[in-house]
């Protein structure tokens, strides 16, 4: 079975500073996976997805994240946090099931807080 | 336009009562999903439909039922809410891919809050 765990539930940097936000996979078959942004009282927005096109994606906001088979992570990144960026952070994978459906899993999610 | 559109955006009710949540995409996509997120922000998938017919259901309550009449649409009716019925839910879209490399796009949320 798929899953993805994300490693702290709440993360604070200053403004300015580099963003780290962890998340591991646990899939027998290449995952797909995807990371998701939600501000308060608002639903989830994509901010990049990994298909296996490539390691290193881009995604908006200046978020990007790396895929690394070796470590099962998958980690999101940005160099320097805009206070804009305070919001929680869903780490997905996608889970195909019988009849070639499938759904994103989430990880319990990372709080993320910039202060000035 | 707005893409995955969710009504009500809040909905306030007493314990017994039944409600509906309405769901309307107009992305073209032909799978529609609800999730429940808890007050932890644990997101949870209930049920999905692909052109109008059930293809998850994740052990929720039968007093939970979803209805899809059309691809674009895809209802939410719970019948004698209970406290812990309390949480956000999220209705999202996709579209089909066998490979599951598509993301789904969600609706701003119905926060129900069952007193």
């Amino acid at each position: 079975a798929q899953s993805v765990t994300q490693l702290g539930s709440h993360v604070s940097v200053s403004e300015g500073a580099l963003v780290l936000l962890r998340c591991n996979y646990s899939s027998s078959v290449p995952p797909y996976l995807f990371w998701y942004v939600q501000y308060p009282n608002q639903g989830l927005q994509l901010l990049l997805k990994y298909t296996s096109a490539a390691t290193l994606v881009k995604g908006i906001n200046g978020f990007e994240a790396e895929f690394k088979k070796s470590e099962t992570s998958f980690h999101l990144t940005k160099p320097s946090a805009h206070m804009s960026d305070a919001a929680e952070y869903f780490c997905a994978v996608s889970a195909t099931f019988s009849g070639g459906y499938n759904k994103l899993i989430f990880g319990a999610g990372t709080r993320l807080a910039v202060h000035p | 336009d707005t893409a995955v559109s969710q009504t009500p955006k809040y909905l306030v009710t007493q314990m017994g009562n039944d409600k509906s949540i309405k769901c309307e995409q107009n992305l073209g996509h032909d799978t529609m999903y609800w999730y429940k997120q808890d007050s932890k922000k644990f997101l949870k998938i209930m049920f999905s439909y692909n052109n109008k017919e059930l293809i998850i259901n994740e052990t929720v309550p039968n007093r939970f039922s979803p209805k899809s009449p059309d691809k674009a649409h895809l209802n939410l009716h719970i019948n004698s809410l209970e406290l812990g019925d309390s949480a956000v839910y999220f209705c999202a879209s996709s579209r089909y891919r066998v490979r599951g490399e598509t993301e789904a796009f969600f609706g701003q949320g119905t926060r129900l809050t069952v007193v």
